[in-house]
């Protein structure tokens, strides 16, 4: 199966910054079929970005995915304070689909 | 607007089956071309696909739970379930419940907490 490495593990940053995800996986994805997710406690996960780049439905274009083969980045620009959460990513083109462990975006 | 809650017992022990069910709300579990699915993330871990429904009833799971895992679905009720045989304390998780469609899962319930112990 494909093993999904995600870095940094934490990222600490302040609202207004940056933030730049590493999404590492341990063979080429297809077609670039990968998803990135935004988890946060007591919430529904939800998905930001599928094949790659493509944002979901109602995500603000503060996020943006990149990257083919074996390396994803997903960017969020300009955090806001609802963006401090876990972010993963996942991987479709080959099963068993699976998740990174994810990247702790906190307040720094 | 469609929504999903997981329920089932928070408590299961050892060796027993873990059933858990996923009510759809807000639209039906018959549209095509969505599947339905469960994921599950235990404490301090990362998500692992359970598997996958389709209306029709073909299903897919991870094999490395496909000896134990049954996903079925109840279309008169609009919910599915999952069934998790012979667990043991690495069956302690957070069980979601997921609509699946084009590889990503786009809609997810809040999740619920099911621990193995005695």
């Amino acid at each position: 199966e494909i093993v999904l490495t995600q870095s940094p593990g934490t990222l600490s940053l302040s609202p207004g910054e940056s933030a730049t995800l590493s999404c590492r996986a341990s063979q080429s994805v297809s077609s670039s079929y990968l998803a990135w997710y935004q988890q946060k406690p007591g919430q529904a996960p939800r998905l930001l970005i599928y094949g790659a780049s493509s944002r979901a439905t109602g995500i603000p274009d503060r996020f943006s995915g990149s990257g083919s083969g074996t390396d994803f980045t997903l960017t969020i620009s300009r955090l806001e304070p609802e963006d401090f959460a876990v972010y993963c990513c996942q991987q479709y083109g080959i099963s068993p689909f699976t998740f990174g462990p994810g990247t702790k975006v906190d307040i720094k | 607007q469609l929504q999903l809650q997981e329920s089932g017992p928070g408590l299961v022990k050892p060796s027993e089956t873990l059933s858990l069910t996923c009510t759809v709300s807000g639209g039906s579990i018959t549209s095509s071309p969505y599947y339905w699915g469960w994921i599950r993330q235990p404490p301090g871990k990362g998500l692992e696909w359970i598997g996958i429904i389709y209306y029709s009833g073909s299903t897919y799971y991870n094999p490395s739970l496909k000896s134990r895992v049954t996903i079925s679905l109840d279309t008169s009720k609009n919910q599915f379930s999952l069934k998790l045989s012979s667990v043991t304390a690495a069956d302690t998780a957070l069980y979601y419940c997921a609509r699946y469609g084009g590889g990503y899962f786009d809609l997810w319930g809040r999740g619920t907490l099911v621990t193995v112990s005695s």
